[in-house]
């Protein structure tokens, strides 16, 4: 199993729809989470991190579940500025200083 | 905004030949990384460095790889004999806490090895 898995996409969606993207991780002892967006040909940017109790930006929302593994992003009324890769993050447990970067899911805002 | 800032932009190298990317971090930034990322696929941890010294790296790190911290400013990765599957996007990345607490990351120099 790899160690960060996403849904390879892409999603096309409409201007104000709401979507979701889904992460599992395969180390139960990793303890930190983060979603970041990277444009194409551009560094990854943070957009947040994840937290047990889950946690809110504006139109964004991450959720966490421990139990399971998994991690989700909500974006909802989606705008044309959001059409980029997005990355799911993981902090493993067992190397304190490094991250794991999942493959990314690609968001395409529609007109 | 703080930056980290990455230089050259893009290189482009013959095999064989050595490269050295250069990256200013934060300044007040105690930890230090490099990533990869191959067209198409997904970015990949190399180095951590902490303390002038290295905390952690990857397989692909092997001895043709080195990183230094030589004026307490820049943060450098040299390439020693480039090969062709070295061409890749390779990002800087600085934090003040260690990994557990989000990155910022330079935009990055493009290496082409032909």
């Amino acid at each position: 199993r790899k160690e960060v898995e996403q849904d390879p996409g892409p999603f096309n969606v409409p201007e104000g729809a709401t979507v979701a993207f889904n992460c599992t991780y395969s180390n139960s002892a990793s303890q930190s989470f983060f979603w970041y967006r990277q444009d194409c040909r551009k560094e990854p940017k943070l957009l947040m991190s994840v937290y047990s109790s889950g946690n809110e930006d504006g139109r964004f929302t991450a959720q966490l579940n421990r139990a399971s593994q998994y991690i989700s992003l909500l974006i909802r009324d989606s705008k044309l500025s959001d059409s980029a890769t997005y990355l799911c993050v993981v902090n493993p447990k067992t190397s304190y200083d490094k991250v794991i970067f999942g493959p990314g899911t690609s968001l395409s805002v529609i007109p | 905004e703080p930056e980290v800032t990455q230089t050259p932009s893009h290189q482009v190298t013959q095999m064989g030949q050595e490269v050295i990317l250069r990256c200013v971090p934060i300044s007040n930034h105690l930890y230090f990384y490099w990533y990869r990322q191959i067209l198409g696929q997904k970015v990949e941890f190399l180095v951590s460095f902490y303390n002038n010294e290295i905390s952690e790296k990857s397989e692909i790190f092997d001895d043709q790889f080195s990183v230094e911290r030589p004026d307490g400013s820049n943060f450098t990765l040299k390439i020693r004999s480039t090969k062709l599957e070295d061409s890749a996007m390779y990002f800087c990345a600085s934090t003040m806490r260690g990994a557990s607490y989000g990155y910022t990351f330079g935009s990055g120099t493009r290496l082409t090895v032909v």
